[in-house]
């Protein structure tokens, strides 16, 4: 049971506007910045966003970032089939005084 | 460019002992926090510990399930990660990622360690 909360799996068709979830709690979203990883198929986790809403440089602008309170949200806009991948959502939990991570949500192009 | 490249892994009994290593390159490492992340087969990642620069006192945390089997240390003339684990168990059986820790930003391609008899 991972410690932040995503969907399993998210699905939309080209150039739709697909949103994922994370959900956590005080000490981990509500106090500390969000983090996303896409994971490609037998590839190494590969950092998207980061401090909620940045995107590192060479990420596309069809990825976007938010968070409010103790919930968080990836966004792709335009989706292509490239974007096909698994996603994780991450922070550091004060509690647990570690990093957390969210199960991972498998996106599908239709 | 960043670089972190892992080895080390392999097959091992159940209680056995296994060293995994991350050469690095491309950063200034002695400043540098590092960590080290894990990947169970089919499963999503989990966190296994830290190690801050010897600045910041050089200090590791861990992950409740690895406490007191798995040691993090550095080698900062040779720009090395390492990651010792002992008493090894089924579950922890995994792709092992070495990373930079402060915002976990950089990866390397993973090691694949399998406990079994």
């Amino acid at each position: 049971q991972s410690v932040l909360t995503q969907p399993p799996s998210a699905s939309g068709t080209p150039g739709q506007r697909v949103t994922i979830s994370c959900s956590g709690s005080r000490s981990n979203i509500g106090s500390n910045y969000v983090y996303w990883y896409q994971q490609l198929p037998g590839t190494a986790p590969k950092y998207l966003i980061y401090r909620n809403s940045q995107r590192p440089s060479g990420v596309p602008d069809r990825f976007s970032g938010s968070k409010s309170g103790t919930s968080a949200s990836l966004a792709i806009s335009g989706l292509r089939s490239e974007d096909e991948a698994d996603y994780y959502c991450a922070a550091w939990d004060d509690s647990l005084s570690g990093w957390v991570f969210g199960g991972g949500t498998k996106l599908t192009v239709l | 460019e960043v670089q972190l490249v892992e080895s080390g892994g392999g097959l091992v009994k159940p209680g056995g002992s296994l060293r995994l290593s991350c050469a690095a390159s491309g950063l200034t490492f002695n400043n540098v926090w590092m960590s080290w992340v894990r990947q169970a087969p089919g499963k999503g990642l989990e966190w296994v510990g830290r190690i801050k620069s010897k600045t910041d006192g050089g200090t590791t945390d861990y992950a409740a399930p690895v406490k007191g089997r798995f040691i993090i240390s550095r080698d900062d003339s040779k720009n090395t990660l390492f990651l010792q684990m002992n008493s090894l168990k089924s579950e922890d059986t995994a792709v092992y990622y070495c990373t930079t820790a402060r915002e976990l930003e950089d990866w390397g391609q993973g090691t694949l360690v399998t406990v079994s008899s």
